[in-house]
């Protein structure tokens, strides 16, 4: 069966402190994909992945990196916390066969910034 | 770069039908998608419609594609409680494998 994992369901972290965010898919996908979920702004692209060591900047990468060193895992760091970073993140996968390949979520990591 | 629109809400009582509608921008787009996140959960696709297919049924599911007006719906049938959600229309952009969400349909459904 397929499978998104997601390091943490929920996390909190004081302003400041360097967080990582893990994902994980076991799919053998390419592509992988960081969101934020915030109310009343849906979902919004931070950055993604199409191969490892190779990432592209989303709609909203300011405050954010990431880390692609093996296909399985993708990485969001956030560098120095801060308030306006809590929030549901989102990793998501999904090959590069037909366009039907559908795109895969995990269940979520839901940070708090103190 | 691509827009993607729809309600924030809709309310509807258990047995009737639900109609989740989404509009977007780019008429190049090739796959449109609708995905359903129940609370505390990630996104789960429900299904999917091609640019060249006006309709799709999938069980209790109806997708609709009018390409002219740039219109997605989804229409739920015998809607039940188990059906609420937040449903999410996305649209496949065109270059890299990446899609634009719109901002979630809120469905309730109530005895």
């Amino acid at each position: 069966d397929v499978k998104v994992t997601q390091s943490s369901r929920y996390l909190v972290k004081r302003t400041g402190e360097k967080v990582f965010l893990e994902c994980v898919q076991d799919m053998d996908h390419e592509n992988m994909f960081w969101y934020r979920q915030d109310p009343g702004l849906g979902l919004r692209l931070i950055y993604f992945s199409y191969d490892v060591k190779m990432k592209e900047k989303g709609d909203i990468p300011e405050g954010y990196s990431v880390s692609r060193e093996k296909k399985e895992r993708f990485s969001l760091i956030l560098e120095s916390a801060s308030t306006n970073q809590t929030s549901m993140y989102l990793c998501a996968s999904r090959g590069t066969g037909a366009y039907t390949d559908t795109q895969y979520f995990g269940p979520g990591t839901r940070l708090t910034v103190l | 770069g691509e827009d993607v629109e729809q309600s924030l809400f809709l309310s509807v009582r258990e047995g009737d039908s639900s109609v989740i509608n989404c509009t977007y921008t780019d008429s190049s787009s090739t796959y449109l998608y609708w995905y359903k996140q129940e609370p505390g959960a990630g996104l789960q696709l429900l299904t999917y419609i091609f640019s060249n297919m006006d309709m799709k049924q999938d069980q209790r599911l109806t997708v609709l594609l009018n390409k002219k007006d740039k219109h997605l719906s989804l229409r739920i049938a015998d809607t039940q409680t188990g059906d609420s959600a937040i449903y999410f229309c996305a649209v496949l952009n065109s270059g890299y494998s990446t899609l634009t969400f719109g901002k979630g349909t809120m469905l309730l459904v109530s005895p």
